[in-house]
């Protein structure tokens, strides 16, 4: 495709049920990124993948949260036993290669909105 | 770890007149410095970065930014603001790993006629 996709755009889930969202970088991109935007916040780091090694996972915040890239293209982020505080915009990003000093632009998704109630 | 801080998180300016949107970093080492636009119900788009070289960095829709180490600031200027500037705007700084962006909590620019 043209842009990052990401699937669905909004989610709506009880609390304690399990949610997976998903994200369709550009093609041939090699690095894939995860972040949280709470409402009226900045975006914040939760994981990295380089093709479908997970390189980096520190701002995961719980162990309910898990993501994967089996093939090294599509991701999901998956979390489980959703709790209130989960709320918020979920943003995908590529870019086109990896590596420390980050020069290379990222390329974000529209983002999906979970609402746990 | 890096972080930035953007000052005033509500900005309104007229259509026409300057756009100044700032930012302010913290690192201990050489930072990677971008701006990002966010319009309602879409993603991040990428304004401009600074990387190295040349400390004044231009992007696009006239926007451009400063590094000034002295200063620890990147802050965003415009010289004549539209009303399609509407938006969010966020600050970014490259992580210590050199992998994710941290973002400072935003500028939302009005432009009013």
């Amino acid at each position: 495709g043209a842009g990052v996709s990401q699937s669905p755009r909004y989610k709506v889930a009880k609390r304690g049920q399990d949610v997976a969202l998903r994200c369709d970088p550009i093609s041939g991109h090699v690095s894939l990124f995860w972040y949280q935007q709470a409402l009226g916040q900045g975006p914040e780091f939760l994981t990295y993948f380089q093709n479908e090694a997970q390189l980096d996972k520190s701002g995961l915040p719980s162990d309910r949260f898990f993501a994967e890239r089996p093939e090294g293209s599509v991701s999901t982020l998956k979390i489980q036993r959703t709790q209130q505080e989960d709320s918020a915009v979920y943003l995908c990003a590529s870019s086109l290669s990896g590596g420390r000093g980050l020069s290379n632009e990222q390329f974000f998704g529209p983002g999906t909105r979970l609402t746990v109630l | 770890a890096q972080s930035v801080t953007q000052l005033g998180s509500h900005v309104s300016v007229s259509e026409g007149a300057l756009v100044l949107l700032r930012c302010n970093y913290s690192s201990s080492v050489p930072p990677y410095l971008f701006w990002y636009v966010q319009y309602p119900n879409q993603g991040l788009q990428l304004l401009l970065k600074y990387t190295t070289g040349a400390t004044l960095v231009k992007g696009i829709n006239g926007f451009e930014a400063e590094f000034k180490k002295s200063e620890t600031s990147f802050h965003l200027t415009k010289p004549s603001a539209h009303m399609s500037d509407a938006a969010e705007y966020f600050c970014a700084v490259s992580d210590n790993s050199g992998y994710a962006l941290n973002f400072g909590k935003g500028t939302s620019l009005l432009v009013t006629p």
